[in-house]
């Protein structure tokens, strides 16, 4: 596609549900990136994978965090027994670079509100 | 380590005045840094960025900032404020030698008042 897109771009869940968020990338691009942004903060780290690989996931909260990546394309962001302070925005972004040392463009999608009531 | 400060959560201006958003960075190694701006509802798009060429960076929109090592700061300027210009701004930050993730700062939500 023309840019990231994910979904849903809206979900409400209780709290204890289980939810999957998608990232569809652009296109060929190798390098794919979590982020979570709180209400009023700044986007933080989740985790990254460079194709299929899951090479970076130190900024992931808890267990009950976890992402994948299979096919090197797609990636979804699992959030096991949701908790409220889960509530955020959670970004995905790609990038055309795949290895150290690259200054290329992060490629942002709108993101996935999460609202845990 | 690295991390990005930035100064004031929210800044207004009048329409046509000058911007100045102001972001400071602590960075262990030489860093790359980011100025990325984020309407309601979109995802982030950047706007410029440093990657240890040219101190003065000028990206889209009008917008230019200056790499000043000797004050770590990467301050974001634009002369004269257009309506559309109000967003969210939030300055970043990465490690030279890895483009694996950008630390951010909080953001400075700008308003331009007519």
């Amino acid at each position: 596609g023309a840019g990231v897109s994910q979904s849903p771009r809206y979900k409400v869940a209780k709290r204890g549900q289980d939810v999957a968020l998608r990232c569809d990338p652009i296109s060929g691009h190798v390098s794919l990136f979590w982020y979570q942004q709180a209400l009023g903060q700044g986007p933080e780290f989740l985790t990254y994978f460079q194709n299929e690989a899951q090479l970076d996931k130190s900024g992931l909260p808890s267990d009950r965090f976890f992402a994948e990546r299979p096919e090197g394309s797609v990636s979804t962001l699992k959030i096991q027994r949701t908790q409220q302070e889960d509530s955020a925005v959670y970004l995905c972004a790609s990038s055309s670079l795949g290895r150290e040392g690259g200054t290329g463009e992060l490629f942002f999608g709108e993101g996935s509100r999460l609202t845990v009531l | 380590a690295q991390s990005v400060t930035q100064l004031g959560s929210h800044v207004s201006v009048s329409e046509g005045a000058l911007v100045l958003l102001r972001c400071n960075y602590s960075s262990s190694v030489p860093p790359y840094l980011f100025w990325y701006v984020q309407y309601p509802n979109q995802g982030l798009q950047l706007l410029l960025k440093y990657t240890s060429a040219a101190t003065l960076v000028k990206g889209i929109n009008g917008f230019e900032a200056e790499f000043k090592k000797s004050e770590t700061s990467f301050h974001l300027t634009k002369p004269s404020a257009h309506m559309s210009d109000a967003a969210e701004y939030f300055c970043a930050v990465s490690e030279k030698g890895s483009a694996r993730q950008l630390t951010f700062g909080s953001g400075t939500q700008l308003t331009v008042l007519p």
